[in-house]
């Protein structure tokens, strides 16, 4: 079993719809829980992150970290055609550059006008 | 501010032959990795610099692979020599140091594709 689980999808959803994305993880000293989004032939940039449990809302990205159930989910509201890429999640034990990044296989997410 | 730069962007070799990819990161990063993408997974760490040292290269194949970051910052990535099952994303990131999460800037990485 990986020490990260994502459904590679691929996912693809009308304009305005809510899309959920989701992980599962094994590792129970992951502590920083990260989403990233690859555009084609482009590398990732980080979306957002949480640190522990609980939510995180950016503008229509909203980020949710359950600790007892190791699952994490991206939800993007009013879904727009630029949001589709590849959406990797990614985990770590802490926040320094010493820490590993343990990476999703990512989610493809087409979004259709 | 210009971000982590890779070149080159493609690089269609044929096996057996060497390769080397190089990379200029953020002004002012320390650190800096280099990560392996395969199609359709996630980026997998290959070796992590603190400035001019290698302080991470436990993922790294040694008998094909190796890497420098002299003067700590410019840094390239060699094989050789490769193999088919070479192909793949070679990314690129850097970060500075800090309290709190050290968000990884990636480059657009190096597409190479060996024959």
């Amino acid at each position: 079993q990986k020490e990260v689980e994502q459904d590679p999808g691929p996912l693809s959803v009308p304009e305005g719809a809510i899309v959920s994305l989701n992980c599962t993880y094994s590792n129970s000293a992951f502590q920083y829980f990260m989403w990233y989004r690859q555009y084609s032939r482009k590398g990732p940039e980080l979306l957002m992150y949480t640190y522990s449990s609980g939510n995180k809302e950016d503008g229509r990205f909203t980020a949710q970290v359950d600790k007892s159930s190791k699952y994490i989910s991206l939800f993007i509201r009013d879904s727009q055609p630029s949001d589709s890429a590849t959406y990797l999640c990614a985990m770590s034990e802490g926040g320094g550059s010493n820490y590993k990044l343990t990476f999703g296989k990512g989610t493809l997410l087409t979004v259709n006008p | 501010e210009a971000g982590v730069v890779q070149s080159p962007r493609y690089k269609i070799i044929e096996k057996k032959q060497p390769v080397a990819f190089w990379c200029n990161p953020i002004s002012g990063h320390n650190t800096l990795y280099w990560y392996l993408q395969n199609l359709g997974q996630g980026p997998e760490l290959l070796i992590r610099y603190e400035n001019e040292e290698a302080v991470d290269d436990s993922q790294l194949p040694k008998d094909r692979f190796s890497a420098e970051r002299l003067k700590g910052v410019d840094s390239t990535l060699k094989i050789q020599p490769a193999e088919l099952g070479d192909s793949a994303v070679y990314l690129c990131a850097s970060s500075s140091k800090g309290p709190g999460l050290n968000e990884q800037f990636f480059g657009p990485g190096t597409r190479l594709t060996v024959l």
